[in-house]
């Protein structure tokens, strides 16, 4: 079975701090790993896929397979990064591909 | 314009009375899936669709049916709702389960 894990469920830092939000999965394939975003009052949104390797409003993630990780960073944070983000995970299971989501981290950039 | 359209946004309603809650998406798009959004639990599969007449249970389908006749419509159904399935509920939609979701606003449901 596919599990995301997201250890921390708040994380508080000062604007212009670095900010890492973990991500752990447990996967026995190989997975596609995704990071979504859900500002205030929005739908949630794609922010990054591990495949395309972009960095997307200054954030970049790694998947680390060894480690089964894909830490989400940025090495300095900004107040309208406040947000909920959420990593998924695709797996292959017997009846189809499907999305697993971690618990989430409210993240909240203090002035 | 490209999106997903969940009705109602808001939804209050009695314990038992059915209800359903629909998704349309305008993409062409064969994945599409039901999850809940509950604070401290995060988001929750209910049931997910790979195309027409395909359906299958995500984390959380106790209580809930779908149904995918069209490729365009997956709609959330209620035959007995409680209490405990009080929640923020959030239809998506991708072109395979590989790719990246659109989501649709989110229906916020009550059930007393």
């Amino acid at each position: 079975a596919q599990r995301v894990t997201q250890p921390e469920k708040l994380l508080s830092v000062f604007k212009g701090a670095p900010v890492e939000l973990k991500c752990n999965y447990s996967y026995s394939g190989s997975p596609e790993l995704f990071w979504y975003v859900q500002y205030s009052r929005q739908r949630l949104q794609l922010l990054l896929r591990h495949i395309s390797r972009e960095s997307i409003k200054g954030f970049t993630a790694d998947l680390n397979k060894g480690e089964t990780s894909f830490h989400l960073k940025k090495p300095f944070a900004q107040e309208e990064d406040s947000a909920m983000y959420y990593c998924a995970l695709s797996g292959q299971e017997t009846s189809g591909s499907r999305l697993t989501f971690g618990e989430g981290t409210q993240l909240t950039v203090n002035p | 314009e490209a999106q997903v359209t969940q009705n109602p946004r808001y939804l209050i309603t009695v314990t038992g009375k059915k209800l359903t809650v629909t998704c349309s998406q305008n993409m062409n798009h064969e994945y599409m899936s039901w999850y809940r959004q509950d604070p401290g639990l995060g988001l929750r599969q209910i049931y997910y669709s790979m195309n027409v007449e395909v359906t299958d249970k995500g984390d959380v389908p106790e209580g809930y049916k779908v149904s995918r006749k069209e490729k365009r419509n997956f709609p959330l159904i209620l035959e007995s709702p409680s209490p405990n399935q009080t929640s923020l509920y959030f239809c998506a939609s991708s072109g395979t389960a590989y790719s990246p979701l659109h989501f649709g606003n989110g229906t916020r449901l009550t059930v007393t």
